[in-house]
């Protein structure tokens, strides 16, 4: 159960937009539609942000979005905002065997 | 209000069992499908199991053979039994739900802290 790939570190100033990727593999980023995103404030509980690779759930803003490309999903985050410094963890479903995987997660430092 | 609340973690010498409990309020756990996420210290989300609304429970290859999801319908609680805990089982516990199996986990609870050490 290899953990999806994440970049360690991403980072933008206020106003700009960034991008996170999450790259797996064709057993399950490439092959479900069951890709979801997750915002963790240091010492909280993770958040839903995005799931099924671009829905948002209600109550978060529009500035977070998803995509998916083959074995990889991104997120990206417009007009980034002080508030979203956090570290971000991609989530995909893998298969009957497998089941659940997660990313090694992202630290996104707003400058 | 709809909310997770674990409890059930703390120090555990290696090889010892420990049982974690994850109370719900404002749902029902049997009509969802609930995992356990972990998080070692300074590391990132890893899933562990999951019991679907059916019954039929799932895990990670890292506890399969040692941890035990189930629930109790009377009390809206889900429940971890950890046997055969080693260093490397060190994390906060998260329980969650997924309440249309997207996985998309919607509703946490604050986490429980389990320590594996002698």
């Amino acid at each position: 159960q290899s953990a999806l790939t994440q970049p360690a570190s991403v980072s933008g100033s206020p106003g700009q937009s960034i991008t996170i990727s999450c790259t797996g593999t064709s057993s399950d980023v490439g092959s479900y539609n069951l890709v979801s995103w997750y915002q963790q404030h240091p010492g909280k509980a993770p958040k839903l942000m995005i799931y099924e690779v671009s829905k948002r759930p209600s109550g978060v803003s529009n500035r977070f979005s998803g995509s998916k490309s083959g074995n990889t999903a991104s997120l990206t985050i417009s007009g980034l905002q002080a508030e979203d410094e956090a570290d971000y963890y991609c989530c995909s479903y893998a298969g009957s065997s497998t089941l659940g995987v997660f990313g090694g997660g992202t630290k996104l430092t707003v400058l | 209000e709809v909310q997770l609340v674990e409890s059930g973690g703390g120090l555990i010498q290696p090889g010892g069992s420990l049982r974690l409990s994850c109370a719900a309020s404002g749902f029902t756990v049997s009509s969802n499908y609930m995992s356990w996420v972990r998080q070692a210290p300074g590391k990132g989300l890893e899933w562990v199991s999951v019991i679907y609304s059916g019954g039929s429970t799932y895990y990670a290859d890292s506890v399969k053979g040692r941890f035990t999801i189930s629930r109790d319908n009377s009390k809206n609680t889900l429940y971890l039994q950890m046997n055969s805990l080693r260093a490397e089982d060190t994390a906060v516990y998260y329980c969650a739900r997924d309440s249309e199996l997207l996985w998309a986990f919607d509703i946490w609870g604050q986490g429980t802290m389990v320590t594996v050490s002698s």
